[in-house]
């Protein structure tokens, strides 16, 4: 059974560029959510999707953005890139929405590198 | 407002060495806690879900265990393998949406 797969896994942007990531869930999985590490800040929660719907938006500017398609897929958008905004994507994805459930567990992807110089 | 907070930050262990790393949380009811394993450069890998006070659960050399306040991850006989950063994380029954991570703790096993 195929895991969450991000693409790509390695970008290098220039400050002011946008940028789209994509990932792809877990076969079945209808949630999708996305994180920003950084080796300062950990795992900070970006969104999450269901159906369509973006449910969840964590304390990130409007320059981060996501979409979610009717085959669960799901990619993120970054306007206008800042510095700051060099770190590891993770997508993960699980079967429900998370509200929905009790301990409904998320699988990771690799994650997308991004590095803005 | 929810938070984790995981201790040590680092440990470092000889090979057979046994340790616990703890997870101390603060959440306004627990749905669920999470530890995960996270090697460099890669996406954290799913090892456990905890739901309640006295449940336990093993994987090979691992043991997770659950109380009202904390969580520990017990380590038995560890393998140079089993070196990578730590995560828990918690949903809380509230905020369910959101999970919480904590910082991670960074094992390091030495043959």
């Amino acid at each position: 059974k195929a895991g969450v797969t991000q693409t790509p896994r390695y970008l290098i942007k220039t400050r002011g560029q946008q940028v789209t990531l994509s990932c792809s869930p877990i076969s079945g999985h209808r949630s999708v959510s996305w994180y920003q590490q950084t080796p300062g800040q950990g795992l900070q929660f970006l969104f999450e999707y269901f159906s369509e719907t973006q449910r969840n938006k964590g304390n990130f500017p409007g320059r981060f953005s996501g979409r979610q398609f009717s085959n669960s897929r799901s990619e993120m958008n970054v306007s206008t890139l800042e510095l700051g905004d060099s770190a590891l994507y993770l997508c993960a994805s699980s079967r429900f929405y998370r509200a929905s459930g009790s301990g409904n567990t998320i699988y990771f992807g690799e994650g997308s590198w991004l590095t803005v110089v | 407002e929810d938070q984790v907070t995981q201790s040590p930050e680092a440990l470092r262990l000889q090979e057979g060495e046994s340790s616990s790393l703890n997870c101390s949380y603060t959440v306004s009811g627990l749905r669920g806690l999470f530890w995960y394993r996270q090697d460099p450069g890669k996406g954290p890998e799913f090892l456990f879900t905890l739901y309640s006070a006295g449940e336990e659960k093993e994987k090979e050399r691992l043991k997770a265990t659950l109380t009202k306040k904390e969580s520990f991850l017990h380590i038995t006989a560890p393998k140079p393998e089993d070196s990578a950063t730590y995560l828990c994380a918690v949903q809380a029954v509230v905020d369910g949406q959101n999970f919480v991570f904590g910082p991670g703790t960074r094992l390091s096993v030495l043959p």
